[in-house]
């Protein structure tokens, strides 16, 4: 059983639309962590946050730590933002990672 | 510039040859760690580092020796490689476990044949 799921799995848009990515976990938490990662390229990391909403350009990211999930909006979808979405989540010793969102945006 | 480095990049080694995978960070973080990333697994432990001379195995620790002898640098030892070793590998530093950002190297695609 993995304690973070992800949802959708893959998600096609076409440029400009309004984008939401999910995660759910199981395990309290003190912190969430939502990564990017472009085709054949590294993990950058967008976001952390433990309560509330925090906002970084068209991103956004919101967690519900009563409800153990977390959301990562993209507003004006943009090519660009084609990659990999991967939530995770401190879990004893280690980050848990979800299996990620594969996102492709068309223009 | 400040980050975490990671070298090679690239590497092909032969079935039983060792190497040592090299990650360095500049941001006197106490935690470390190494991942393996393959098709449909996602990102996987392999060992991590809470500081200097501290080491423990992660989720897949077999084959992989690493060590923790300066704060700044955490190789990763391949003893002797084997197919299941193709992958690609990132390093990553935190000042803790999960409670503050993570940074992660650029990837090193290993090919064991």
């Amino acid at each position: 059983k993995n304690e973070v799921e992800q949802s959708p799995q893959n998600l096609t848009a076409q440029e400009g639309e309004f984008i939401t990515i999910n995660c759910s976990y199981s395990v309290g938490i003190s912190a969430l962590h939502w990564l990017q990662q472009h085709p054949g390229g590294g993990i950058v990391s967008l976001f952390m946050l433990s309560s509330g909403k925090k906002k970084h350009g068209r991103l956004i990211a919101t967690i519900n730590i009563q409800e153990k999930h977390s959301s990562l909006h993209i507003t004006a979808s943009h090519p660009r933002d084609s990659a990999v979405y991967i939530c995770a989540v401190p879990y004893g010793n280690k980050l848990v990672f979800g299996a990620g969102t594969i996102l492709r945006v068309k223009s | 510039n400040a980050g975490v480095t990671q070298t090679p990049k690239f590497q092909v080694l032969k079935t039983g040859q060792s190497m040592t995978l090299q990650c360095a960070q500049d941001m006197n973080h106490e935690y470390m760690s190494w991942y393996r990333q393959d098709p449909g697994m996602g990102l996987r432990l392999i060992h991590y580092s809470v500081g200097a001379g501290i080491t423990d195995q992660g989720e897949v620790p077999n084959g992989y020796n690493v060590s923790r002898s300066t704060t700044e640098d955490f190789p990763l030892r391949l003893l002797s490689a084997a197919p299941s070793q193709t992958s690609v590998y990132f390093c990553a530093s935190s000042y803790s476990r999960g409670d503050y950002g993570y940074t992660f190297g650029s990837g090193t695609r290993l090919t064991v044949v």
